[in-house]
């Protein structure tokens, strides 16, 4: 595998369910973010992690957890989404000292049902 | 508050140039990144200004003008292959791993 994965792909939940999105990076990077991508609006980063600590918050609900094990593998828990929280999940890495310069996964479609 | 303005649509025809612009208004800068996506696809890194001046990648050009707050990404001898939407980004401070998305511009190439 190269560069960026991400699974699953697609994904239909309940509100009450809980499911994890994971993230993994092939690139020997030390900064891993997960961004929200929804239709007719920016890129929101959620969560930043440089060198395995979490860096950045966004002012993210609760109901969204992540999970950063190790450099490689970045993972973001779910539970108890709303039906607004459907969107494409995408999840990023780069060296932390170049991170205008970032590669992408190619996301996980989020439905929230 | 911060914000990366964007033309919402661009198009063009094969072979021509293409201007895509980005202002931005953000509390602190520290460079200027474009990227690409294409329908269904994840976002690609274009390129990037530190500095002011054009950087140039191929076909892909980018400029920036820090006293302008302005950039822009140009394409030349469009092909059908560069429908996708353009994204530009700030990195908004020094030590920050963070960037500021525009709002993207769909650019479409017709024949």
């Amino acid at each position: 595998e190269t560069g960026v994965t991400q699974t699953p792909r697609h994904l239909v939940m309940g509100m009450t369910n809980k499911k994890s999105l994971k993230c993994e990076q092939h690139l020997g990077h030390n900064a891993m973010y997960w961004y929200k991508q929804s239709a007719k609006k920016p890129l929101e980063l959620m969560f930043v992690y440089s060198l395995e600590e979490r860096v950045e918050n966004n002012s993210v609900p609760s109901r969204f957890s992540p999970e950063c094990p190790n450099s490689s593998h970045l993972f973001l828990h779910l539970h108890t989404l709303q039906p607004e929280d459907s969107a494409l999940y995408l999840c990023a890495s780069s060296q932390r000292e170049k991170a205008y310069e970032q590669y992408f996964g190619p996301g996980t479609r989020l439905t929230v049902t | 508050g911060q914000s990366l303005e964007q033309p919402s649509e661009v198009t063009a025809v094969e072979g021509a140039i293409v201007q895509i612009n980005c202002t931005y208004q953000t509390s602190g800068f520290y460079g200027l990144s474009w990227y690409q996506q294409h329908d269904g696809g994840a976002p690609t890194f274009l390129s990037y200004n530190g500095l002011d001046g054009l950087e140039e990648t191929g076909r892909f050009s980018s400029f920036l003008s820090r006293s302008d707050s302005y950039g822009y990404l140009l394409l030349q001898e469009l092909q059908m292959k560069d429908s996708a939407s353009y994204f530009c980004a700030v990195r908004d401070g020094r030590n920050t791993d963070k960037l500021i998305f525009g709002t993207g511009t769909r650019l479409q190439v017709f024949p």
